[in-house]
């Protein structure tokens, strides 16, 4: 089966560093990703949707630039979360899509941990 | 707006009894639905969608779903839990895995 691969699985860092997250798909080519991210013991919210070559579009309330998400190329799309506060510590995670709308990959996800 | 309502936040059932995870969603056409599987730090694996035909769609691990448009609900059972089944399980509602909307989960856990 198609595997999408998310790196780091877990990241601490000090607040006002910035920390980037990759997103790949290892055997397909994802024309769109997309990111969440998930409370403790809550949903997952759709962050953004990156299209390859093309500007994320972003949730309503999620600040574009605080999450800078670059897809740019048809395998990698990254996260980098700017200038993190505690408030940022969260689980991140991504899916890909290949071009065939009813399938939907996902990463292991990212435990980011702001100090 | 679609939305999806998990009504369960936790349900604990003992291993080898029957399960129903419920799933109620509020969407403007026909969705497109879907069930994942979320183990504790990790992603999320699909256990089944259902896009159309058949009401009763089959998934992996033994598990199966229903679509009752009437009730506007997607629930999912097994008939037989495996204590490996304890885990964090999603439903989701979208026009396709474009703008899936998720559930706020159900959290099962398996008794011995």
């Amino acid at each position: 089966g198609a595997v999408v691969s998310q790196h780091p699985s877990r990241v601490i860092c000090k607040s006002g560093t910035s920390v980037k997250i990759e997103c790949r798909s290892l055997d397909f080519q994802a024309t769109t990703m997309f990111w969440y991210r998930q409370f403790p013991k809550k949903s997952l919210m759709l962050m953004a949707t990156s299209n390859e070559g093309s500007k994320a579009t972003y949730e309503q309330g999620v600040e574009k630039d605080k999450f800078l998400i670059n897809h740019a190329s048809l395998t990698l799309s990254t996260l980098t979360v700017t200038s993190a506060h505690p408030e940022d510590s969260s689980f991140y995670i991504c899916s890909a899509q290949p071009d065939r709308p009813e399938k939907l990959f996902f990463g292991s996800g990212t435990q980011l941990s702001v100090l | 707006a679609q939305s999806v309502t998990q009504p369960d936040i936790h349900i604990t059932v003992s291993e080898g009894a029957s399960l129903e995870l419920r799933c109620n969603y509020s969407y403007g056409a026909t969705p497109y639905l879907f069930w994942y599987v979320q183990s504790p730090g990790q992603g999320l694996q699909l256990l089944l969608k259902y896009f159309s035909g058949d009401t009763l769609v089959q998934g992996i691990k033994g598990f199966e779903a229903e679509f009752k448009r009437s009730q506007s609900s997607f629930n999912l059972r097994k008939p037989s839990v495996h204590w490996s089944d304890a885990a964090e399980y999603f439903c989701a509602v979208g026009p396709g895995t474009n703008d899936m909307r998720f559930g706020a989960g159900t959290r099962l856990t398996v008794k011995p």
